[in-house]
């Protein structure tokens, strides 16, 4: 099956670091990825759309600036949550589109969990 | 009015019990369906998909679309404690890649 991995599964940071999270495609090629953000008994809310090779689509209220997005090949799709703070504290996850498919079945990476202290 | 809705739950059933989980939508463009099972601090995981109207089954799941009625459901027979989780309904029309998410409806099967 269409295995996604995200890589840290947790991290711990400082206020005003930044974090990077990555997700990849293991078994096929991603032409879009996703990512969401999930509070506590919370669903899933979508941030933005990483497409391979062009700027990734955010979402209404999420800056940019913030959460940057980088998709530079067709397995990996990165996130870098800049200047993190407390707020931004959440379960980050990916998922991934198998481009040749015509199902729109998208698979989800385990998640990464941030704090921020 | 949300695209989709979803009862919240939280559910509760006894082990073995028959546990049916339901999502309405309001647009009619919607051609395929899926049901994902997420389990506490893990992603989702896809359970079943669907595409246009009908029923699938794969063991203990089946899901079922009613087009006519903008309403889906999946059944789970049998249920385990291990089905204890948060199922979240989702569907897209294709032509737009972005999935549609229901809230989520967390189950707990009691052994």
């Amino acid at each position: 099956g269409a295995v996604v991995s995200q890589h840290p599964s947790w991290v711990i940071c400082k206020s005003g670091t930044s974090v990077k999270i990555e997700c990849r495609s293991l078994d096929f090629q991603a032409t879009t990825m996703f990512w969401y953000r999930q509070f506590p008994k919370q669903s899933l809310m979508l941030m933005a759309t990483s497409n391979e090779g062009s700027k990734a689509t955010y979402e209404q209220g999420v800056e940019k600036d913030k959460f940057l997005i980088n998709h530079a090949s067709l397995t990996l799709s990165t996130l870098t949550v800049t200047s993190a703070h407390p707020e931004d504290s959440s379960f980050y996850i990916c998922s991934a589109f198998p481009g040749t498919s015509g199902s729109s079945v998208e698979f989800f990476g385990p998640g990464t969990r941030l704090t921020v202290l | 009015q949300k695209e989709v809705e979803q009862d919240p739950g939280p559910l509760s059933v006894p082990e073995g019990a028959i546990v049916s989980l339901n999502c309405t939508y309001s647009n009619s463009a919607f051609q395929y369906f899926m049901w994902y099972r997420q389990y506490s601090r893990k992603g989702p995981e896809l359970l079943m998909y669907t595409y246009s109207s009908g029923n699938k089954e794969d063991g203990r799941f089946t899901a079922q679309v009613d087009k006519s009625s903008k309403y889906i459901s999946l059944f789970i027979r049998d249920s385990q404690p291990s089905d204890s989780a948060t199922y979240l309904c989702a569907m897209s029309s294709g032509s737009a890649r972005q999935l549609t998410f229901g809230s989520g409806t967390q189950l707990t099967v009691l052994p």
